[in-house]
């Protein structure tokens, strides 16, 4: 299986914040990679797919980048609802795996 | 909108046979271009991806359940299940439905979850 990895494990910062997640693969996916936002007690979201397509009603605030083996996911000027958990998934082979999540905490 | 709802028994005994039962509403479950897949997330920890079905009946298990798991649909009633056997502690988790477009092999939509609690 593709192991990937999420960092850091958990973020801190404020409003208004841009960030940067990074997420690393154990071999190379080419841009086979999603990234999802989670909540508390809700379902993974879909934000960005092929590694920087953002999907369809999803802020441009959030944006994509890599290929190979290492991938980030920035969001720029952080709002209230962008404090949650970032998933990234390979899907260039199965089974399709997740990084560990990053938490991204209120300063 | 593709509506997924996840449905089945909230508890199951050890060494039993876990099953949930996904329906589909917004769209056919017949149409090309998707698999409809089983993802779980054990409390606090990550997501584990268990395998897709297409329409057609054709499967794909992750193989770290492989033995365990059956994947099956029924596109006259739009619904898609999971059944896991000899369920233990460790199969404790959210379980997910979700579709795979197999265009990008994105996850594009989820239901909300249901939590299998496995106890005695």
């Amino acid at each position: 299986d593709i192991q990937m990895t999420q960092s850091p494990s958990t973020l801190s910062a404020s409003v208004g914040d841009t960030v940067t997640i990074t997420c690393r693969a154990s071999q190379s996916i080419s841009t086979w990679l999603a990234w999802y936002q989670q909540k508390p007690g809700k379902a993974p979201k879909l934000l960005i797919y092929k590694a920087s397509s953002l999907e369809s009603g999803v802020p441009s605030r959030f944006s994509g980048s890599g290929s190979g083996t290492e991938f980030t996911l920035t969001i720029s000027s952080l709002q209230p609802d962008d404090f949650a958990t970032y998933y990234c998934q390979q899907s260039d082979s199965y089974p399709f795996t997740f990084g560990q999540g990053t938490k991204l905490e209120i300063k | 909108q593709v509506q997924l709802q996840e449905s089945g028994p909230g508890l199951v005994k050890p060494s039993q046979t876990l099953s949930l039962t996904c329906t589909v509403s917004g769209g056919s479950i017949s149409t090309g271009g998707y698999y409809w897949t089983w993802i779980r997330q054990q409390p606090g920890k990550g997501l584990e991806w268990i395998g897709y079905i297409f329409y057609s009946g054709s499967t794909y298990y992750n193989p770290s359940l492989k033995s365990r798991v059956t994947i099956s649909v029924d596109t006259s009633k739009n619904q898609f299940s999971l059944r896991l056997s000899s369920v233990t502690a460790a199969d404790t988790a959210v379980y997910y439905c979700a579709r795979e477009t197999v265009e990008f092999t994105t996850l594009d939509s989820w239901g909300l979850g249901t939590l299998v609690t496995v106890s005695s």
